[in-house]
This record gives structure tokens, sequence and C-alpha cells, in this order.
């Protein structure tokens, strides 16, 4: 079947820094790809859509300038948290639409916890 | 706004028995999709079961299946025959059609008893 990757699937970062996760789509192509953001115990909140070739396109409250995105083909787009500060540690989790697929199939990458000390 | 709500934080249910977890949404949509994810400790998320809302008949996939109330606007879960690897958090979500944003319900942790 279809699957999503991501990389790194954890990382620590000092505050300050930036850190990058790659979201890769392995045997389809992915038009779009979304990123979500789930803190402990809580649900997945969507960050911003990816969409292939164009500018993401963000949800309310989500500062473009610091959260990154950049899908620049159909199988990568990365998330780049840009001055990374401790509330911004989280578990960040991509999604992407396989192309074709029955019902416009979505499928999960296993997600990447990010740590800022 | 599309909403979802799952009124259940936790349930648990005994290793063989049956449970059903519950799922509201609020919509002015008529088109839309309608899923349960499951989330297991690995946060991996996997689609358990998925439901046209055009459709009248309930999904069915193995011992999952769900109880689609359209005018209601439920959605619920039910597991049937459960097992020890059914033991995640679930979370339904909503779609509309022609959209690809999910919207995700807070969850229900479920806890499978030997």
């Amino acid at each position: 079947g279809a699957v999503v990757s991501q990389h790194p699937s954890w990382v620590i970062c000092k505050s300050g820094t930036s850190v990058k996760i790659e979201c890769r789509s392995l045997d389809f192509q992915a038009t779009t790809m979304f990123w979500y953001r789930q803190f402990p115990k809580q649900s997945l909140m969507l960050m911003a859509t990816s969409n292939e070739g164009s500018k993401a396109t963000y949800e309310q409250g989500v500062e473009k300038d610091k959260f990154l995105i950049n899908h620049a083909s159909l199988t990568l787009s990365t998330l780049t948290v840009t001055s990374a500060h401790p509330e911004d540690s989280s578990f960040y989790i991509c999604s992407a639409r396989a192309w074709p697929s029955p019902g416009n199939t979505i499928y999960f990458g296993e997600g990447s916890w990010l740590t800022v000390v | 706004a599309q909403t979802v709500t799952q009124s259940q934080p936790e349930m648990s249910v005994q290793e063989a028995e049956t449970v059903t977890l519950s799922c509201t949404y609020d919509t002015s949509e008529s088109d839309y999709y309608l899923f349960w994810y499951k989330q297991p400790p690995s946060r991996q998320m996997i689609l358990v079961i998925r439901q046209e809302a055009y459709k009248q008949q309930n999904a069915t996939e193995n011992r999952f299946s769900v109880n689609f109330q359209k005018a209601a606007k439920s959605f619920s879960l039910k597991i049937s025959d459960s097992q020890l690897g059914d033991a995640a958090m679930y979370f339904c979500a909503y779609r509309i059609f022609g959209n690809e944003k999910l919207t995700f319900g807070t969850g229900t942790r479920l806890t499978i008893i030997p």
C-alpha cells in the first residue's frame, strides 16, 4: 500500500535554531500534503496545506514565517521550524493525498517528535 | 465551521467483547466523508473505516462497523470481538467532499482488558 515517510522521527534542538522535517511519499505522487501538530493527549490540529509548486496555505493562527513549508516535488514536502522555542516542542505529522486513488485516500506519516531545549 | 465531538475521553472493554465509540459532528454541507482513525502508541495514524455521506448503508470492515445517522449527525464506531491490539486512541474525522482538509475530534482512548 501507499507509504508516507517522515524524517527525522525525533529531533532535539537548541532554542533559537531551526529544524527541518521531511515528508516523503514513497510509492505515489502527492500533489497535496498536509502538516499537523499534536500536543500530548490532544488531537491533531491542521497547520497548513502544502501544494506542489505553489505556496502553502496556512490555517488561522499559524505563523507562516515561523513554520516554513516547501513542496518542491511531487514526493517531498518539508516543514522548517525557524527560531524554535520550547513551546514549539510537539509531535508533527504529515499526510499526503495519493493521486490517483479511490476516494482520494489520505495517508499519514509516522510523525516527528520535536523537542526544543 | 465544522466541528467533530467525541464525548468519551476514555473507554475500556473486556477482550472479546464489543464496544461502541461515539462521535457527533456539525456541518451545513451535504456531501462529505467521515472517518475513524486509530493511533496506537507508535503514533502512526491508521485508517480504520470511512463512510461517504451519500451512502445510506453503514460501512463495515471486518470487526469494525459504523452506525451512521446523517440526520442526527452521528457516526459511532463499533468494535466487535475486541482484541488487545485494538488498544489505541481513536479519532473521528470529517472531510468535505472536494476539500482535502480533515477535521479531527478530540479522541477516545480505548483500553482492552485481558
